[in-house]
């Protein structure tokens, strides 16, 4: 079966500092894959999405950056976090069949002080 | 960007009472999803309507795609505690496409 992981859950960063929050996909290969930011208790902002190794498509012009150094993992990462980053951030994949319906990850809560 | 407005945003009501949830949009979507997230965890699927005029029942929950494609509603019948959350919508902006665009949820607290 396939599952979708993200971590760490929960990280609290001071402004100024980097970031890096990892996601990978098992029982699959190239998978579509994806990461959202929700402000709280709202809809969620695509802000990438990758189609393949190296591929990277961003949605929205900001401080952070992805990478797919790997078939099955994505992540998320920022030299310098602004308060404006804290956020819930949501890894997804297509699942399987890729019929455009996102499987998401556990999530990951960032508070930036 | 192709927005989905969602409507309440917020809503409170008795156990076994019903609701409506609508998603609208100016936009034609290919297909429209449903999700619903408790707080901390990520949004889970909920259900797809792919037709105009589709209506698609889960178990209490009824969702319609409007004949346009533009619009969906989603119908709960005697709504039970464990109906609390954030409902989102998604939209697929055309076929095959490689992103979905989120609504702006509705948070349904169903008090027992």
């Amino acid at each position: 079966s396939q599952t979708i992981h993200q971590w760490p859950a929960t990280l609290v960063q001071p402004v100024g500092s980097p970031l890096s929050l990892e996601c990978t996909v098992e029982g699959t290969s190239n998978p579509n894959l994806y990461w959202y930011r929700q402000a709280a208790g709202r809809g969620l902002q695509l802000l990438f999405y990758s189609v393949g190794i190296g591929q990277i498509s961003s949605e929205v012009p900001q401080n952070l950056s992805a990478s797919r150094p790997q078939d099955r993992q994505f992540i998320l990462s920022s030299k310098k976090l602004l308060l404006s980053d804290s956020g819930f951030y949501l890894c997804a994949w297509t699942g399987i069949l890729n019929t455009g319906e996102l499987f998401f990850g556990e999530g990951s809560r960032l508070t930036v002080l | 960007t192709q927005l989905l407005e969602q409507s309440p945003q917020f809503l409170s009501i008795q156990e076994g009472e019903n609701l409506t949830v609508y998603c609208n949009s100016s936009s034609v979507f290919s297909s429209l999803q449903w999700y619903r997230q408790e707080p901390g965890e990520g949004p889970v699927l909920l259900v797809t309507v792919v037709t105009g005029g589709e209506v698609k029942k889960l178990k209490r929950l009824t969702f319609q795609f409007g004949d346009a494609r533009k619009d969906s509603s989603l119908h709960i019948t005697a709504a039970q505690p464990g109906d609390t959350g954030l409902y989102l919508c998604a939209g697929a902006p055309q076929t095959g496409a490689n992103n979905l665009f989120f609504g702006t949820g509705t948070r349904l607290t169903v008090i027992p």
